[in-house]
């Protein structure tokens, strides 16, 4: 499978503990985002990176919050200190830069997170 | 970001077409217009996008309308398969962020 990977699929933690996702994208793609999605809303915009550069941070990604992306390649979200509301799945996508025009995004299939 | 407003949900038969209509009333004139679907437990997938031109690939065929204000996703003979939330996405080409909206939550029934 080619498609972008995300692990674990799903993680239960309580409050006050860290966690961390990873996201592989397709391997030639540059641009990676994440994206988080609450029950019954659309996904929300986190942050985007164009190789290893985080270029935009979302005011919803709060200092708990860290996103990298060493090599350029694979990427990890980090929540420190996980709170209730941190409950969410949360969504990787890649895109190549050279399809300016089509701005397709390929997605993951998301890690749900559960703070109890 | 230019908003879009979808219906909450629509239903269509099993091999009929479904018409998803999106209002962009605030859209610019270097926006695009692009539509995503997520089926139950998945990623988001890229369907379409188009500018002011009608536009069709193997998935759908996206009708814009003249002033640019509205434009209808159509999936010409449903299927089962095509059950899923539909995103309606206006921004600038090359633009960095998706903003999604609640999207239309279409359900094609046997």
């Amino acid at each position: 499978d080619t498609g972008v990977s995300q692990d674990p699929r799903h993680k239960i933690t309580k409050r006050g503990q860290n966690v961390t996702f990873r996201c592989d994208p397709i391997s030639e793609h540059n641009r990676l985002y994440w994206y988080r999605q609450t029950l019954g809303q659309g996904p929300e915009f986190l942050t985007y990176f164009q190789n290893e550069a985080q270029l935009e941070k979302s005011r919803l990604l709060s200092d708990r919050f860290s996103a990298e992306r060493p090599k350029g390649s694979f990427s990890t979200l980090e929540i420190q200190r996980t709170e209730q509301g941190d409950s969410a799945m949360y969504l990787c996508a890649s895109s190549l830069d050279r399809d300016w025009m089509n701005n397709e995004q390929f997605f993951g299939p998301g890690t749900r997170l559960t703070v109890l | 970001d230019a908003k879009t407003t979808q219906p909450t949900s629509m239903d269509c038969a099993e091999g009929r077409a479904a018409n998803l209509p999106c209002n962009h009333s605030t859209i610019s004139g270097n926006e695009y217009v692009y539509w995503y679907r997520q089926i139950h437990s998945q990623g988001p997938q890229y369907i379409i996008h188009g500018l002011k031109n009608n536009e069709t690939n193997e998935m759908a065929s996206l009708i814009i309308t003249e002033d640019r204000k509205s434009s209808t996703l159509i999936l010409p003979h449903a299927t089962l398969r095509d059950t899923a939330v539909y995103y309606c996405i206006v921004g600038n080409t090359g633009f960095q962020k998706l903003v999604f909206g609640t999207g239309t939550r279409l359900l094609v029934s046997p």
